[in-house]
């Protein structure tokens, strides 16, 4: 089976920096995806790490340790339309992903 | 501009009905998924399909089915609906190009009540 873990809430100020980890046990790995989501909305793609290393994509960078099973996302600069949940998942295999359960970040100002 | 719908977007059925949710897509994709989102559960993975005539279970498909008879269309089909199966249900579809990112695309989501 698959277990993902991330923290269910953070809570930052804006400008700030915030840093979401994600640690996995899959049967498999075939690359690791982050998504945000509004409330109410649905999902949309953030970042995509399959080899060890930073990717970095403006305001967000995200980290990935194949050999401890572990990724970040990284938000820099925070702002209000930053709130939202962010979704680590892992393709396995083939094409399909297994989500964790989400981190709700809310920035105050 | 290429997209992927859910119909309908909001439902309230009984306990009991049979009751399909449509997924769309005009993005040519092969892969095609359907999730439900529940609090503390995330997105799980209830079918798939990777082509036409193709579908898989995925984690959580008791009570479901789905069929795919051409590319842009995977309606989700629940059999007798159950109030376990209230919940927010997600489509989403990728390209299967076999290196790359993959991405998955979502619709809109379909909020399903089982009174």
């Amino acid at each position: 089976g698959q277990n993902i873990d991330q923290p269910t809430e953070m809570t930052a100020t804006e400008g700030a920096i915030v840093q979401i980890n994600c640690t996995y046990q899959t049967s498999g790995f075939n690359g690791l995806f982050w998504y945000q989501q509004h409330a109410g909305e649905a999902p949309t793609f953030l970042s995509y790490n399959v080899l060890d290393g930073l990717e970095e994509k403006g305001r967000f960078s995200s980290f990935l340790s194949r050999s401890k099973g572990y990724s970040y996302l990284l938000l820099k600069e925070l702002q209000m339309k930053d709130s939202a949940s962010y979704l680590c998942a892992v393709r396995d295999g083939d094409y399909k992903l297994s989500f964790g359960a989400g981190t709700t970040v809310t920035v105050r100002a | 501009d290429a997209e992927i719908t859910q119909s309908p977007r909001h439902k309230i059925t009984e306990t009991g009905r049979q009751v399909t949710l449509a997924c769309h897509q005009t993005w040519n994709h092969n892969n095609m998924f359907w999730y439900r989102q529940d609090l503390g559960h995330g997105l799980r993975l209830i079918h798939y399909s990777y082509g036409v005539h193709d579908t898989n279970k995925g984690e959580v498909s008791d009570g479901y089915s789905v069929s795919r008879s051409n590319t842009e269309d995977l309606p989700l089909t629940l059999e007798s609906a159950a109030s376990s199966q209230t919940s927010v249900y997600f489509c989403a579809s990728s390209e299967s190009e076999g290196s790359g990112t993959d991405t998955q695309y979502f619709g809109p989501g379909t909020r399903l009540t089982v009174l």
